[in-house]
């Protein structure tokens, strides 16, 4: 399959204040990330899509100001929530779609982040 | 539009018990099919997919699935439930080949109890 890394594992921040997530591909070239927010005891919603060396497309909805999303190499992949907000407080999860890494129909995830802004 | 339904927020079951995770899919063109498992705090697992075969196919941890076409559903079953089994599933459905977006149900918290 592909590793996907995603680091930190948890992160606790004061308000107003910004967060960076990071997502690797650690055994496979990423031209495309995908960045996800799951609320408590839901699904998990799809933010963004970042591509490497592009701009990230937008789910509707998201605030394209309020994270930020940077897709610099084939292997990295970083989510910044900016001034971030307890209403921020979520678990974000990247993925890499199908298509990449060594199988053509499944996603493979990161471990995800858990953010608490206080 | 691609939509995934788990019309089951949570299902309980005794350990040793056969468990069954419900799911049912609406795509316009051929399904790619997929369960997911969750534990807190932790990314999504891959556990099994069904692309074109078998309708039975079988993945990790002894878990399986059952593709029906004409009932549009892809059940997540395991004959004997483990304590350990305990966790978040989510079903979810890709159409096919040329999409790469994967859409996801709202997820099933399966609960064994010893």
């Amino acid at each position: 399959g592909a590793v996907v890394s995603q680091h930190p594992s948890w992160v606790i921040c004061k308000s107003g204040t910004s967060v960076k997530i990071e997502c690797r591909s650690l055994d496979f070239q990423a031209t495309t990330m995908f960045w996800y927010r799951q609320f408590p005891k839901q699904s998990l919603m799809l933010m963004a899509t970042s591509n490497e060396g592009s701009k990230a497309t937008y789910e509707q909805g998201v605030e394209k100001d309020k994270f930020l999303i940077n897709h610099a190499s084939l292997t990295l992949s970083t989510l910044t929530v900016t001034s971030a907000h307890p209403e921020d407080s979520s678990f974000y999860i990247c993925s890499a779609p199908p298509g990449q890494g060594a199988s053509g129909t499944e996603a493979f995830f990161g471990q995800g982040t858990r953010l608490t802004v206080v | 539009a691609q939509s995934v339904a788990q019309p089951e927020d949570q299902v309980n079951v005794a350990e040793g018990n056969p468990l069954t995770v419900k799911c049912t899919y609406s795509v316009s063109g051929n399904p790619y099919l997929f369960w997911y498992v969750q534990y807190p705090n932790r990314g999504l697992q891959f556990l099994l997919k069904y692309i074109t075969g078998d309708n039975l196919v079988k993945g990790s941890y002894g878990f399986e699935a059952e593709f029906n076409k004409s009932q549009t559903s892809f059940h997540l079953k395991k004959p004997s439930a483990l304590v350990s089994d305990s966790a978040l599933y989510f079903c979810a459905v890709r159409e096919g080949s040329s999409a790469s977006k994967i859409i996801f149900g709202s997820g099933t918290r399966l609960s064994i109890r010893p």
